[in-house]
């Protein structure tokens, strides 16, 4: 079975903070796709990144940068700088086969 | 990537009566997906809905109470049946988008749906 466990449910941190939103997965595939979403308070869901299983190479993008550990099955997004407008929900997400599993979401707070 | 409108925005309901949820995409896809956010929780896939065949239900979804159309390859419907207010959610649709070589998954900016 496939599963999206983001352990933490809501962060809280100040602006300029660096803040990392853990994501671990489980699947039996061996080719799958990991994702992020950012999904603001207007509601829509908003693509960050796309990964497949067989690049592990970090990828960084502006202040934001992710770390795939596949020897522990985990994909975690960390915000560099943080700014009150990354106040949101992310969502981590795996996918096979065109159907896309969603974690149950980490809602960041960046206070001002 | 593909350009979603989705339609309405919002709606308040009253409980006992149905709402049809439309989305049409700016190209041709084969495969469209409707899922749903209940309040505070993460997305779940309730069908996927292809073009010239019925549309397949996940676990804990059916059809009678969420039918689906997909008369073309840009446009699906979701209705939601015989409403109740546990059915107060967000509902998107979302479609399998080329990204160069690969493909990401764009969403439909949802429908806010409240029950009464």
């Amino acid at each position: 079975a496939q599963k999206v466990t983001q352990a933490q449910t809501e962060i809280s941190v100040v602006e300029k903070e660096d803040v990392t939103l853990d994501c671990v997965y489980e699947t039996r595939d061996t080719t799958y796709y990991l994702f992020w979403y950012k999904q603001p308070p207007s509601g829509e869901l908003v693509f960050l990144i796309r990964r497949n299983s067989f690049d592990e190479q970090n990828e960084i993008s502006g202040r934001y940068s992710w770390n795939f550990q596949k020897s522990t099955s985990s994909f975690n997004f960390t915000i560099t700088a943080s700014q009150v407008v990354d106040s949101a929900v992310y969502f981590c997400a795996l996918s096979r086969d065109d159907k896309i599993i969603f974690g149950k979401g980490t809602r960041l707070h960046i206070l001002p | 990537s593909a350009v979603i409108s989705q339609k309405p925005s919002r709606d308040i309901c009253q409980r006992g009566t149905s709402l049809t949820i439309q989305c049409q995409v700016d190209s041709q896809v084969t495969m469209m997906f409707w899922y749903r956010q209940q309040p505070g929780q993460s997305l779940t896939l309730i069908a996927t809905a292809n073009q010239g065949s019925e549309a397949t239900y996940e676990s804990g979804f059916v059809i009678d109470k969420f039918p689906i159309s997909r008369p073309n390859l840009t446009f699906s419907t979701l209705t939601v049946s015989n409403m109740s207010p546990e059915d107060s959610s967000i509902y998107l649709c979302s479609v399998p988008t080329p990204q160069g070589s690969w493909y990401g998954y764009t969403f439909g900016s949802g429908t806010r749906l409240t029950v009464v």
